[in-house]
């Protein structure tokens, strides 16, 4: 069954840090690959996805991530982070198989910008 | 354009008692989905529909039910609520099988269950 793990569960960085948010999933087959962010109180909203073509996605917000085939992993970065990125992070993976696919989801990741 | 709409947003139901959230979409999307959110676990799936007239059990379908009313709207039943159902669930949906796209989410229902 597809899988999906976000190792850092809770990270506290300052404005201005840089951001790593790690993603891997298991499944042997081709796949999509989504981020999500949920602001607080708010509900879940997409900030890039990967369906083919450039590893090396950007996405809303100055965020990007890029798919590493051979790892599995489909990290999300920011080069500097502000307050306002305050938000939990999901990642979310489906198959590109014929038929109908779930989207699985990582457990999060919360993410704390003290300015 | 209002995309994922849900009903109610805040709940508080006694144990045993029944209610039904209502999730509508106007994006034509065939599929369609409930989750429950809990911390530290993110996103769990309940039941799906891949598309109109047909439902499927997720991750964590005990003690739910689900109705795919038509095309729009997916609800999601709790026959006899119990505190393990305190949650924020959230509703979505997606676009036609095989095309790609991504799943556009409601504003969620906080549910308690006392």
């Amino acid at each position: 069954a597809q899988s999906v793990s976000q190792h850092n569960h809770h990270v506290i960085l300052s404005e201005a840090a840089s951001l790593e948010l790690g993603c891997n999933y298991s499944y042997g087959g081709t796949v999509n690959l989504f981020w999500y962010v949920q602001y607080p109180g708010q509900h879940l909203q997409l900030l890039l996805k990967y369906f083919s073509g450039d590893p090396l996605v950007k996405g809303i917000k100055g965020f990007e991530a890029e798919f590493i085939k051979s790892k599995f992993s489909f990290n999300l970065r920011k080069p500097s982070v502000q307050w306002s990125d305050t938000a939990e992070y999901f990642c979310a993976v489906n198959s590109k198989n014929t038929g109908f696919q779930k989207l699985v989801f990582g457990t999060g990741t919360r993410l704390l910008v003290s300015p | 354009n209002a995309g994922v709409t849900q009903t109610p947003k805040f709940q508080v139901l006694k144990t045993g008692q029944s209610m039904t959230l209502q999730c509508a979409q106007d994006m034509n999307h065939n599929s369609m989905y409930w989750y429950r959110q809990d911390p530290g676990m993110g996103l769990r799936l309940i039941y799906y529909s891949a598309s109109e007239g047909t439902t499927d059990k997720g991750e964590v379908p005990n003690g739910y039910n689900v109705s795919r009313l038509n095309k729009r709207e997916f609800s999601l039943r709790l026959e006899s609520a119990a505190p393990s159902q305190t949650s924020v669930y959230f509703c979505a949906s997606s676009g036609k099988t095989g095309v790609n796209t991504e799943a556009f989410f409601g504003q969620g229902t906080r549910l308690t269950v006392v």
